[in-house]
């Protein structure tokens, strides 16, 4: 079945660490979405891609770095910058145009210890 | 720029009680899409409904209904006799057809449906 993996569902993370977190989707979509969600909030957009090897700036970039180097795959590194990083982060894909909506995948929880 | 409020933070009802979450969006574009999506305890936000900003006719799934206006632009979702399942965060959004490829989602409504 076609889908959005993300692994791992739980992260835990030392202070001063940088993680990454994994993206992968087998629909073919062009465009992959990274967001952050804290309790109670709303999602946040860190990250998109439209094209491989082509991505943007979301609106809360800062900390975080990402990579488009193959079109199923769409990673999330969450730098030692990022000051705040405990978060549940939720990973999308499109078709070309989100018209037709996100898909989404299951999430990573991630804590800093 | 677009914009989607959903005033309502959190609802807790009583199972078979029928509830409507608000949403309210703002865009200049005047083509565009509007969807509903649930996050239940899993985390995994599920897709509900797609409407186009041509299409105001209002749309029942079971006991799910949404109703969208154009003249007041509020795409709102009603649930009808409420079970404790319907327990989620929804989430309304906004795309539009030009710029960034994007959605724009509220902040989410908690909503409780208690046995």
């Amino acid at each position: 079945d076609g889908g959005i993996t993300q692994s791992p569902k739980y992260l835990f993370r030392k202070e001063g660490q940088n993680v990454t977190l994994s993206c992968e989707q087998n629909l073919n979509h062009d465009a992959m979405y990274w967001y952050r969600q804290d309790p109670g909030q709303g999602l946040r957009l860190i990250y998109y891609s439209q094209i491989v090897n082509d991505f943007q700036k979301g609106d809360i970039a800062e900390g975080y770095s990402v990579s488009r180097e193959k079109k199923e795959s769409f990673p999330l590194t969450v730098t030692s910058a990022q000051k705040n990083p405990t978060a549940f982060y939720l990973c999308a894909s499109s078709r070309g145009s989100t018209a037709y909506g996100y898909t989404f995948g299951s999430g990573t929880r991630l804590t800093v210890v | 720029a677009q914009k989607v409020t959903q005033a309502q933070t959190e609802i807790s009802v009583v199972e078979k009680e029928d509830v409507t979450l608000d949403c309210v969006y703002e865009t200049r574009d005047t083509t565009y899409y509007l969807f509903w999506y649930k996050q239940p305890p899993s985390g995994e936000l599920v897709f509900l409904i797609r409407r186009n900003s041509f299409d105001e006719q209002n749309e029942i799934s079971g006991r799910y209904s949404w109703n969208f206006q154009k003249s007041t632009s509020s795409f709102n979702f009603t649930i009808t006799a409420s079970q404790v399942v319907d327990s989620a965060v929804y989430f309304c959004a906004l795309s539009e057809t030009g710029g960034a490829q994007k959605l724009v989602f509220g902040q989410g409504t908690r909503l409780t449906i208690n046995p």
